[in-house]
């Protein structure tokens, strides 16, 4: 069974911290991806990654940065966590042929900034 | 632009009764397309998704979805309403603008009435 694993279910930071979240995938797929998810503005893009040390920025990167070091980890960093990234954070990978290709989510990870 | 349309952000069945989401897509072409389901607080889980085989798409849980290019739509069906249906479903295409991101709906979210 495909599996997308992102390490924590629930987190709670404080203002100013450095959060990391963090996402494995066991289907060695090229792509992986992060969304943040907020009522009334479904999924948006804010890193995705095509390949190791790879990275583009989606719709919103601006306070986040990722990093890829290896194939089946991406890593989501809030620099200075503040409460506007209080939110549902999906990650999610796909195989590199994307045309006829799924993404696979994981289970998210739900923040709140205090 | 491409895009994905879901005409409804809130759709009430009662139980026993069929269910109807709405998916439109912009495209010059016939693209790919998938259903997601979220349950609250979990990651998206794939239902069916179309790749240019047959029309008539069938999917996990008793869902299926045609695949309509005269009416650019991709409409998400259920005979039978089931109690555990309620979730929030996206409907979503790869991105053809030469990167690997995909393309979501913003959600319909399906509240099943007892």
């Amino acid at each position: 069974d495909v599996k997308v694993t992102q390490s924590s279910r629930y987190l709670v930071k404080r203002t100013g911290e450095k959060v990391f979240l963090e996402c494995v995938q066991d289907m060695d797929h090229e792509n992986m991806f992060w969304y943040r998810q907020d009522p009334g503005l479904g999924l948006r893009l804010i890193y995705f990654s095509y390949d190791v040390k790879m990275k583009e920025k989606g719709d919103i990167p601006e306070g986040y940065s990722v990093s890829r070091e290896k194939k089946e980890r991406f890593s989501l960093i809030l620099e200075s966590a503040s409460t506007n990234q209080t939110s549902m954070y999906l990650c999610a990978s796909s195989q590199k042929y994307r045309f006829a290709t799924e993404a696979f989510f994981g289970q998210g990870t739900r923040l709140t900034v205090v | 632009a491409q895009s994905v349309t879901q005409l409804d952000s809130h759709v009430s069945v009662s139980e026993g009764t069929p269910v109807l989401l709405r998916c439109n897509y912009s495209s010059s072409y016939s693209p790919s397309l998938f259903w997601y389901v979220q349950h609250p607080n979990k990651g998206l889980q794939l239902l069916l998704k179309y790749t240019s085989a047959a029309t008539l798409v069938k999917g996990i849980n008793g869902f299926e979805a045609e695949f309509k290019k005269s009416e650019t739509s991709f409409h998400l069906t259920k005979p039978s309403a089931h109690m555990s249906d309620a979730a929030e479903y996206f409907c979503a295409r790869p991105s053809t603008s030469g990167t690997y991101k995909y393309i979501f709906g913003t959600g319909t979210r399906l509240k099943v009435l007892a």
